[in-house]
């Protein structure tokens, strides 16, 4: 199956910096990528919907300005934390979807970013 | 309201058993329905995906069923070993277009020796 990777794996910051977390798609083209938080115990939560080229779309409740996406490229989506707060602390994965191979093919998942903010 | 349940959020079995995890979902039209497996502080790897048209799909030990009139998935392990033990998770699309997947909460799988 196709790989995704994430970076980091696990960080730590102080309250109030920013964070930025990098998604890729390792050997496929990924047209839309998805990005989901999960607290302890938790379902994944779908946080935005990101396609190559145009700007992110955020669920509901979820503050764009605080949750950067940019997905420059086929390969490549990054999510920034901004002025990130103990609140914000999760299990961040990113998942790649590539259209072209049809509206069914799976989405494959990012080993995901533990997030710890102080 | 909009809502998919999975029957249990801890199932133990005993090595050799199936294991027989379900997922039921409410206001929901999805065109497919997948099925992930998540080991702890991992991210979820695809097990499974079966189409709305589809009534079952099977993959080795791994067996899926589909009722859009109850609203339903089963997913079955047979001859269930340790290394099978696991958070299950379902997850499917809200509607016909989507393809942003909502989850359920898991079923935690353990298989004793």
């Amino acid at each position: 199956g196709a790989v995704v990777s994430q970076h980091p794996s696990r960080v730590i910051c102080k309250s109030g910096t920013s964070v930025k977390i990098e998604c890729r798609s390792l050997d496929f083209q990924a047209t839309t990528m998805f990005w989901y938080r999960q607290f302890p115990k938790q379902s994944l939560m779908l946080m935005a919907t990101s396609n190559e080229g145009s700007k992110a779309t955020y669920e509901q409740g979820v503050e764009k300005d605080k949750f950067l996406i940019n997905h420059a490229s086929l390969t490549l989506s990054t999510l920034t934390v901004t002025s990130a707060h103990p609140e914000d602390s999760s299990f961040y994965i990113c998942s790649a979807h590539n259209l072209e191979r049809g509206a069914f093919a799976e989405q494959f998942f990012g080993p995901g970013t533990r997030l710890t903010v102080l | 309201s909009q809502k998919i349940e999975q029957n249990s959020e801890a199932l133990n079995i005993q090595e050799g058993k199936t294991a027989t995890l379900t997922c039921n979902y409410t206001n929901y039209s999805p065109a497919y329905l997948q099925w992930y497996r998540q080991d702890p502080g991992r991210g979820p790897v695809f097990l499974l995906l079966i189409r709305e048209n589809e009534k079952e799909k099977r993959k080795e030990r791994l067996k899926v069923t589909f009722d859009t009139t109850l609203k339903q998935s089963l997913f079955h392990i047979t001859a269930s070993q340790p290394a099978d033990s696991a958070t299950y998770l379902c997850a499917l699309t809200a509607n016909q277009a989507g393809t942003a997947l909502i989850f359920g909460k898991g079923t935690t799988l353990s298989v004793s020796s």
